[in-house]
């Protein structure tokens, strides 16, 4: 079976300070790991994803994620926080060799940037 | 412009009626979603499609029912069965089933029971 939890409902932060939206994962195989955000009413929208390479992933809007093995961690980094960036991030992921064909998401992080 | 259009934007069902609920993508994309969110429970998985004429249950199947007659259309029928069925319905899509590329999502099909 495939999970994800994203421990924190809701990260405050103050524009311009680094930003962290925690996610950890439990697959059998090699995660294939994905970022998403949503804005009110709307759909998702693709951050980033790790799926081999390099454990640091950049992204879009200047966000990047850090893929840690032995901590089963997928985290969601920003070095500069916009009042934008306000939004409801999810994290999803696959067991790449072994799971369904389908994304599970966690329960999604509220981001509030404060001016 | 391609993507995934989901209609209605907002649907009103009375207690005991099926309802459709239409997605339709233009990105030539292999394999089709439905999620539902409710608040504090993130996404959960309803059915997912790889090839046309073929699809499979998700984590909440129960009450809902899908077709994937052609490869641009995955519509999600809301049965008397299913109990609870006020939600946000997420339909996304992606090139094909392997889970190397992403997700792109519709704009989502808010239901509301009254």
């Amino acid at each position: 079976a495939q999970s994800v939890a994203q421990p924190e409902d809701q990260v405050n932060v103050a524009e311009g300070n680094p930003l962290t939206v925690k996610c950890t994962y439990s697959v059998s195989g090699n995660p294939y790991l994905f970022w998403y955000v949503q804005y009110p009413n709307r759909g998702l929208q693709f951050l980033l994803k790790y799926i081999t390479g390099d454990n640091l992933v950049k992204g879009s809007y200047g966000f990047e994620a850090e893929f840690n093995k032995s901590q089963t961690s997928f985290h969601l980094k920003k070095p500069s926080a916009l009042v934008s960036d306000s939004a409801l991030y999810f994290c999803a992921v696959r067991d790449g060799e072994r799971g369904r064909r389908a994304l599970t998401f966690g329960s999604g992080t509220r981001l509030q940037v404060q001016p | 412009d391609g993507g995934i259009t989901q209609s209605p934007k907002y649907l009103f069902r009375k207690e005991g009626q099926n309802v459709t609920l239409s997605c339709e993508q233009n990105l030539n994309h292999d394999a089709m979603y439905w999620y539902r969110q409710d608040p504090g429970q993130g996404l959960r998985l309803i059915y997912y499609s790889q090839i046309v004429n073929d699809f499979q249950k998700g984590d909440i199947a129960e009450g809902y029912s899908v077709s994937r007659e052609k490869k641009e259309s995955f519509p999600l029928t809301v049965t008397s069965a299913q109990k609870n069925p006020t939600a946000f319905y997420l339909c996304a899509s992606s090139i094909e089933g392997t889970g190397l590329t992403e997700a792109f999502f519709g704009q989502g099909t808010r239901l509301t029971v009254v």
